[in-house]
């Protein structure tokens, strides 16, 4: 049981470059989520998922776009990467989307935009 | 929207002293978590409190759900320095499916 796994652990970008962090879980998690996290700002949702086929935007959704074909994915693409991005971007998924399920985070990715 | 702040942001013991940090909401919460993270790591779930002047404990930590259910806190009896690490608190509000983040404490404890 791998719970929730990212890759990459690291990436460099150019300004303006594309790229997708990938996130997988295997509890079967009705939830999915991603969150990015600075330096005294604690985490801050970009995007989450309720279920298949279905996503919303969280507080910084700016620049991002997500997808969920599956209940096991969610990966996060860039768009048009910008310094402002850089960041450690966490996936987390839970039992529950209807609130109170724990978050089980993955192990993060260290993304610098250059 | 709804804001969480955390205090204070850093703070630095000595080994055997208490530590506390204090979870502050905008708007009132449906329920609260609690996670550590382990510097290089990721968040770990702790705990939650659902009812209004809820008080748990797990070992030498003991959490609190304010009265108004807009505020927490987090108290660490007798610190070790297995205790290290960031401590974020984290709230819905409503039905809400998002789940906001405090700013976070990070705790430094030496011997």
């Amino acid at each position: 049981n791998a719970g929730v796994t990212q890759t990459p652990k690291f990436q460099v970008l150019k300004t303006g470059q594309s790229m997708t962090l990938q996130c997988a879980q295997d509890m079967n998690h009705e939830y999915m989520s991603w969150y990015r996290q600075d330096p005294g700002m604690g985490l801050r949702l970009i995007h989450y998922s309720v279920g298949a086929g279905i996503t919303d935007q969280g507080e910084v959704p700016n620049g991002y776009n997500v997808s969920r074909s599956t209940t096991e994915d969610f990966p996060l693409r860039l768009l048009s990467a910008a310094p402002s991005q850089t960041s450690v971007y966490f996936c987390a998924s839970s039992y529950s989307y209807r609130g109170g399920s724990p978050l089980h985070f993955g192990n993060g990715t260290r993304l610098t935009v250059t | 929207g709804q804001q969480v702040m955390q205090i204070p942001q850093y703070q630095h013991v000595q080994e055997g002293e208490d530590f506390t940090t204090y979870c502050n909401s905008s708007t009132t919460l449906s329920n609260i978590q609690w996670y550590k993270q382990r510097p290089g790591g990721h968040p770990v779930f702790l705990i939650q409190l659902v009812k209004s002047g809820e008080v748990k404990k797990q070992k030498r930590l003991t959490f609190q759900f304010g009265e108004a259910k807009k505020n927490s806190s987090l108290h660490i009896t007798a610190t070790q320095t297995t205790d290290v690490g960031t401590y974020f608190c984290a709230g819905y509000t409503g039905t809400a499916s998002k789940l906001t983040f405090g700013t976070g404490t990070r705790l430094q404890v030496t011997l």
